[in-house]
């Protein structure tokens, strides 16, 4: 089992409707999440990112963290045929030299104007 | 603004080649990350850096080795190319607490 589990698409919703993209994960240990979009050819992005449990807003796009169901979440409102990427969940367990930073596997949202 | 740089964006080299992939940042990160990302994979790290000097396997090292001599710069090294390290590379830094990994705009490497 992946540590971190997202569906990789492709999605494809209209213009203006509200997109929910979500990851799950298995170790208990994060506690750092992030939110990141890639453009076809170019590297990630950072969107959000958050600390434990709870939402964070930002304009457009809000992320909300799960801790006890081990689940996170991207909500864009009022998408645009620009937030057409990849978006890749991320996490990790915060300050150590050993911390890395485990992704998923990302997935591809088409908004269709 | 928070700059990462990779030394080149397109490169083809053929199988058996030594292959160097340079990767710079101007954030003073201690954190460095070498990724590789290929469709339906996602991000797979290869190596990690957390201080000059200083480096861990990630989860597919083989074939990989890397050089971390001063701390803005980690370099990635193909010992000896092979046609299934065709890939995209993604170097990234971050501060020590891990919250934000900031990326190049990666390497297309194609090895023939």
């Amino acid at each position: 089992q992946k540590e971190v589990e997202q569906d990789p698409g492709p999605l494809s919703v209209p213009e203006g409707a509200i997109v929910s993209l979500n990851c799950t994960y298995s170790n208990s240990a994060f506690q750092y999440f992030m939110w990141y979009r890639q453009y076809s050819r170019k590297g990630p992005e950072l969107l959000m990112y958050t600390y434990s449990s709870g939402n964070k807003e930002d304009g457009r796009f809000t992320a909300q963290v799960d801790k006890s169901s081990k689940y996170i979440s991207l909500f864009i409102r009022d998408s645009q045929p620009s937030d057409s990427a990849t978006y890749l969940c991320a996490m990790s367990g915060g300050y150590s030299s050993a911390s890395k930073i485990i992704f998923g596997s990302g997935t591809r949202l088409s908004i269709r104007p | 603004d928070v700059k990462v740089t990779q030394s080149s964006r397109y490169l083809v080299k053929r199988t058996g080649e030594k292959v160097f992939l340079e990767c710079v940042q101007d954030m003073d990160h201690e954190n460095m990350f070498w990724y590789r990302q290929d469709p339906g994979l996602g991000l797979r790290l290869i190596y990690f850096s957390y201080d000059v000097k200083m480096k861990e396997k990630g989860d597919i090292p083989e074939g990989y080795s890397v050089s971390r001599e001063k701390k803005e710069r980690f370099s990635l090294i193909l010992e000896s190319a092979s046609t299934n390290q065709t890939s995209m590379y993604l170097c990234a830094s971050s501060h020590p607490t891990n919250t934000e990994a900031f990326f190049g705009q990666g390497t297309r490497l194609t090895v023939v």
